[in-house]
Formats: C-alpha cells, sequence, structure tokens
C-alpha cells in the first residue's frame, strides 16, 4: 500500500514565525498536489508540483517537490492568523489516482 | 464558472435508513470523486467517476455506492446507516484522468450525522 505520511500532525505557533510541513513517501509520484482546508469547507487546491526539485512560490507559502520525486514540503514565512487550516498533500500515481496524506492541523495565534 | 455544488448540505439520518447525496461538478468535467471526512480517519477516497463508469473505488463496505449521469452529476448513497457513517461527505471534480493532473476541485461537503 502506497502511503503519504505527513508531519507534524497538528502545529499550533505564533504570529510572525516560520513553519515547515512534510509530507513523505517511499514511493514515487507523477505530480504532489499541496491543499488547505477551513473549517466547514471543502479542501482548495494551492499548487502542484510535478518535476523532481521543483520550487513553487506562492506569497508567504514555498512548495519543494523532492528530487526522487518520493517526498514534499511546504514552508510558510511570517505566518499569519489566515494561514490557519488544515493542510493536506495528495500524490499522484501513475494512472491518475491519489493518495492522500492524513494533514497536518496548523493554528496560528494572533 | 460556478463551482462544485452539493445537496443537501447537511442531514440528520437514524441507524438503519438510508441515504443520497447529490454532487453538480464544475462545468466541462468529466470525473467526480467522493470522499468521507472524518476527525480521527482524515480523508478517505470513496471511489470516482469518470464517463459515468466507477474508475477507482477505496476501501469501503458495499453499503456504499455511486453513479455518474451523462451530464457529469453524481450521486453517492449508503444504505442501512451506522453510527460511524457520520461524517462530511466530499465531492471533486476534476477534468479526467490525465488531465490537468488530476487536481481537485472540491464542492463544500455535506455533513451527515446518524442517530
Amino acid at each position: 500500500t502506497q502511503l503519504l505520511e505527513q508531519s507534524p500532525q497538528f502545529l499550533s505557533i505564533q504570529e510572525g514565525e516560520n513553519l515547515t510541513v512534510y509530507c513523505n513517501s517511499s514511493s514515487v509520484f507523477s505530480s504532489l498536489q499541496w491543499y488547505r482546508q477551513e473549517p466547514g469547507e471543502g479542501p482548495v487546491l494551492l499548487v502542484t508540483v510535478v518535476t523532481g526539485g521543483e520550487v513553487k512560490k506562492l506569497k508567504r507559502l514555498t512548495f519543494q517537490f523532492g528530487d526522487a520525486r518520493k517526498d514534499s514540503s511546504l514552508h510558510i514565512t511570517a505566518a499569519q492568523t489566515g494561514d490557519t487550516g488544515l493542510y493536506l498533500c495528495a500524490g499522484a500515481r501513475s494512472n491518475y489516482q491519489l493518495i492522500w496524506g492524513a494533514g497536518t492541523k496548523l493554528i496560528i495565534k494572533p | 464558472k460556478a463551482g462544485v455544488t452539493q445537496t443537501p448540505r447537511y442531514l440528520i439520518k437514524t441507524r438503519g435508513q438510508q441515504v443520497t447525496l447529490s454532487c453538480s461538478p464544475i462545468s466541462g468535467h468529466r470525473s467526480v470523486s467522493w470522499y468521507q471526512q472524518t476527525p480521527g480517519q482524515g480523508l478517505q477516497f470513496l471511489f470516482e467517476y469518470f464517463s459515468e463508469t466507477q474508475r477507482n473505488k477505496g476501501n469501503f463496505p458495499g453499503r456504499f455506492s455511486g453513479r455518474q449521469f451523462s451530464n457529469s452529476r453524481s450521486e453517492m448513497n449508503v444504505s442501512t446507516l451506522e453510527l460511524g457513517d457520520s461524517a462530511l461527505y466530499l465531492c471533486a471534480s476534476s477534468l479526467g484522468p490525465g488531465e490537468g493532473g488530476n487536481e481537485q476541485f472540491f464542492g463544500p461537503g455535506t455533513r451527515l450525522t446518524v442517530l
């Protein structure tokens, strides 16, 4: 069974701090997606990374795909209260089926 | 472009009953996936439909079923409800296998409570 492990499961930090969330697997993915989900809503796609070593930036969020396409990280600089939410990663298999991580619940305190 | 819509948003049922949830995908999207989300188990994949055919299926009992219509709209049905079926049921649409990397666009979900 392909697993996608996210860490940490829970993170609570002060506004202004930096943080990194990890998504790791022993399997190779053709691409990896990051989503953010706010309470009472469905997840919203943030970014898709496709190439090994790829780095994508979305304002204060930096996403990186590992060279071997087995892992990914999400780094948030100077976190804001609006970053609070559940962050989910999903890896795409060669048949395009998605394997989902369990999520990282992030709370940014003012 | 309108997003994914799900109806109803909230539902309360009792054990043993059955329920049908509906999902309308984004216009032009041909693939619909269903997920169950609970605090303890996270996001669990139920099934994916493309061109009215079930393309992938998660590890759920046969009480969970679904279908897709020719206009890509989808329904999922849960029969003989159990207390453990209480969850947020999310529908997501995508362009289709191999298109757009299977990026998922989620609806707001249906919150099902089984008493």
